[in-house]
């Protein structure tokens, strides 16, 4: 059973840009969440998405922004690039999104330059 | 301004000792604890959790003890192997709306020496 699937596993930015990241969710999962996780602050909650709905999220800035596929797949955008940005993103995914249940990816890892 | 990175407790044993590695947690309405593994490169895995209705919970080789009273969880690793070296975190999540939402401890390091 493939488990989640981040792509892509690395990424260099520049200041200013923006940023798709991709999440697969393991087969059958609809809920969706998205994790940042750095040395400075650990993990912290982005959002999460169920059957293509936003249904929590975390205190980030509006730069941060996330999508839900009517397949599960997701995907989370970060626009106008930020050094803070750099970090390890990673998306977990559930079947119904009870809160024990999530598979962590192994999380795309972006560099701010 | 800069900032500071967290300096995560570490924790080192020998092979074949006990480890506990313990978590104070923050939200007295949360309702699941998970303890996480997390290996270099990868993303955190799953080892075992905890409803907040339960004080002792068992797997293989892991137990988790959970004093509400304190806030206070503990993952204990029977018999730790080299393999069990990693960052091992605790969250929690409230239960009911709060989907998807788990929050982090900062993590403990541990080493298992040979």
């Amino acid at each position: 059973k493939a488990g989640v699937t981040q792509t892509p596993r690395y990424l260099i930015k520049t200041r200013g840009q923006q940023v798709t990241l991709s999440c697969s969710p393991i087969s059958g999962h609809r809920s969706v969440s998205w994790y940042q996780q750095t040395p400075g602050q650990g993990l912290q909650f982005l959002f999460e998405y169920f059957s293509e709905t936003q249904r929590n999220k975390g205190n980030f800035p509006g730069r941060f922004s996330g999508r839900q596929f009517s397949n599960s797949r997701s995907e989370m955008n970060v626009s106008t690039l930020e050094l803070g940005d750099s970090a390890l993103y990673l998306c977990a995914s559930s079947l119904v999104g009870q809160g024990n249940s999530y598979t962590f990816g192994s999380g795309t890892r972006l560099t701010v330059v | 301004g800069e900032s500071v990175g967290l300096h995560l407790p570490t924790l080192s044993v020998q092979e074949g000792d006990n480890s506990i590695i313990n978590c104070a947690y923050s939200n007295s309405a949360s309702d699941y604890f998970i303890w996480y593994k997390q290996e270099s490169g990868k993303g955190p895995q799953f080892i075992i959790d905890i409803r907040s209705n339960m004080d002792k919970r068992q797997g293989q080789r892991v137990t988790v003890l959970l004093n509400k009273t304190v806030k206070h969880l503990s993952l204990q690793i029977a018999a730790t192997q080299p393999g069990d070296s990693a960052v091992y975190f605790c969250a929690e999540n409230a239960g009911g709306t709060s989907y998807g939402k788990l929050t982090f401890g900062q993590g403990t390091i541990l080493t298992v020496h040979p």
